[in-house]
């Protein structure tokens, strides 16, 4: 079966300093690659999103980046988060259309 | 980006009351989907809906998806508390689906 997983669950970063959150699928092959922020009870924000290694598309400009070194690794970094930087963050694949399967997130604070 | 909308934005209902919310789109969907998301967790599949006018359940909820193309509509009933969290809308697009601005639902006992 397929599974995804993200870490870590939470995470306290001082601003300036750097990020990198993981994300890996397993079960599945040439998956879509997503990544969304959520503010506190807020919507979802798409901020990137990959169909395939070394693809990338952005939806937000910000001090984001994403990569996709493998087909199955998704990473969201960071050289220097800021304040606004904060948020609940989800990665996601899908496969087929049939919707997204949603990892249990990463809430950022940063201070 | 784009968001589909979705009301009612939040709700609080007693515990055994029927709920109802929707999602509106200015385009076209061949596939709707609805997420509900508990309290610190990632959003799960609920129920994806696949032909205008098709009326689907999944235990206590069922979702219709509108005979326009443009909305679906998403009904729980005898709600319990453990219905609490948000419930998303999307319409399904090639490679990046279209999601709501989400219900929030709160139950009382």
């Amino acid at each position: 079966s397929q599974t995804i997983h993200q870490w870590p669950a939470t995470l306290v970063q001082p601003v300036g300093s750097p990020l990198s959150l993981e994300c890996t699928v397993e079960g599945t092959s040439n998956p879509n690659l997503y990544w969304y922020r959520q503010a506190a009870g807020r919507g979802l924000q798409l901020l990137f999103y990959s169909v395939g290694i070394g693809q990338i598309s952005s939806e937000v400009p910000q001090n984001l980046s994403a990569s996709r070194p493998q087909d199955r690794q998704f990473i969201l970094s960071s050289k220097k988060l800021l304040l606004s930087d904060s948020g609940f963050y989800l990665c996601a694949w899908s496969r087929g259309g049939h919707g997204y399967t949603f990892g249990s997130g990463t809430r950022l604070t940063v201070v | 980006g784009q968001q589909l909308n979705q009301s009612p934005q939040s709700m609080f209902i007693q515990e055994g009351e029927d709920v109802s919310m929707n999602c509106t789109s200015s385009s076209i969907f061949n596939t709707w989907l609805w997420y509900k998301q508990d309290p610190g967790e990632g959003p799960v599949l609920l129920i994806a809906l696949y032909k205008a006018g098709e009326l689907t359940s999944n235990g206590r909820l069922t979702a219709q998806f509108g005979i326009t193309r443009k909305d679906s509509f998403l009904n729980i009933s005898a709600s319990i508390p453990s219905d609490v969290g948000i419930y998303f809308c999307a319409g399904q697009r090639a490679v990046r689906d279209i999601f709501g601005t989400g219900t929030r639902l709160k139950v009382l006992a």
